[in-house]
């Protein structure tokens, strides 16, 4: 079946550590690709998007993510973490064209201060 | 703009009752869905609907209904509510083509006793 998979559930850093979250998928053909995340008792909020082009994908609040084709991966990463990006994050996919979101498991970051 | 908006915030019924959660966008998008969220399973996507007059299933359809008389609003009916729908449902919106980024609405959190 199809799916995304995100690696981690639970990833707990100190605040200027680096971040990287796994994101794969198991779709064929042409996919867009989302990490959302989510404040403490908040909605999802879009940090970046790929439809194409660079596979470098930079996002909001220092976030960005890289497509591997070949890999089936689309990771977030983020060279230094906050204390304010506590939060869980979801990766999630469209495919052909499409607006129908399959979303990852989320991954919880807890980033003490 | 207000967005995505849904009411209500929070509800909580008992097994058998039967109840509608609202859902709204400002943004005149056509497509319109219905997710709900659980612990350690992301948003599973349980109805959408690619314009008015138009909804099809998702991923968890079982329980609900829904349907889309208008643009803007997309209501979601549980019939007869179960434990098992305790959750928080969460709306969201997008243009049919285009970038398809999805706007969400703050949730709803309901629990079934």
């Amino acid at each position: 079946a199809q799916s995304v998979s995100q690696h981690n559930h639970h990833v707990i850093l100190s605040e200027a550590a680096s971040l990287e979250l796994g994101c794969n998928y198991s779709y064929g053909g042409t996919v867009n690709l989302f990490w959302y995340v989510q404040y403490p008792g908040q909605h999802l909020q879009l940090l970046l998007k790929y439809f194409s082009g660079d596979p470098l994908v930079k996002g909001i609040k220092g976030f960005e993510a890289e497509f591997i084709k070949s890999k089936f991966s689309f990771n977030l990463r983020k060279p230094s973490v906050q204390w304010s990006d506590t939060a869980e994050y979801f990766c999630a996919v469209t495919h052909n064209a499409g607006n129908m979101l399959t979303f990852g498991g989320g991954t919880r970051l807890m980033v003490k201060p | 703009n207000a967005g995505v908006t849904q009411t209500p915030k929070f509800q909580v019924l008992k097994t058998g009752q039967s109840m509608t959660l609202q859902c709204a966008q400002d943004m005149n998008h056509e497509y319109m869905s219905w997710y709900r969220q659980d612990p350690g399973m992301g948003l599973r996507l349980i109805h959408y609907s690619v314009g008015a007059g138009i909804t099809d299933q998702g991923e968890v359809p079982n329980g609900y209904n829904v349907s889309r008389s208008t643009t803007e609003d997309f209501p979601l009916r549980l019939l007869s509510a179960a434990p098992s729908q305790t959750s928080v449902y969460f709306c969201a919106s997008s243009r049919q083509t285009g970038s398809y980024e999805q706007y969400f609405g703050p949730g709803t959190r309901l629990t079934v006793t």
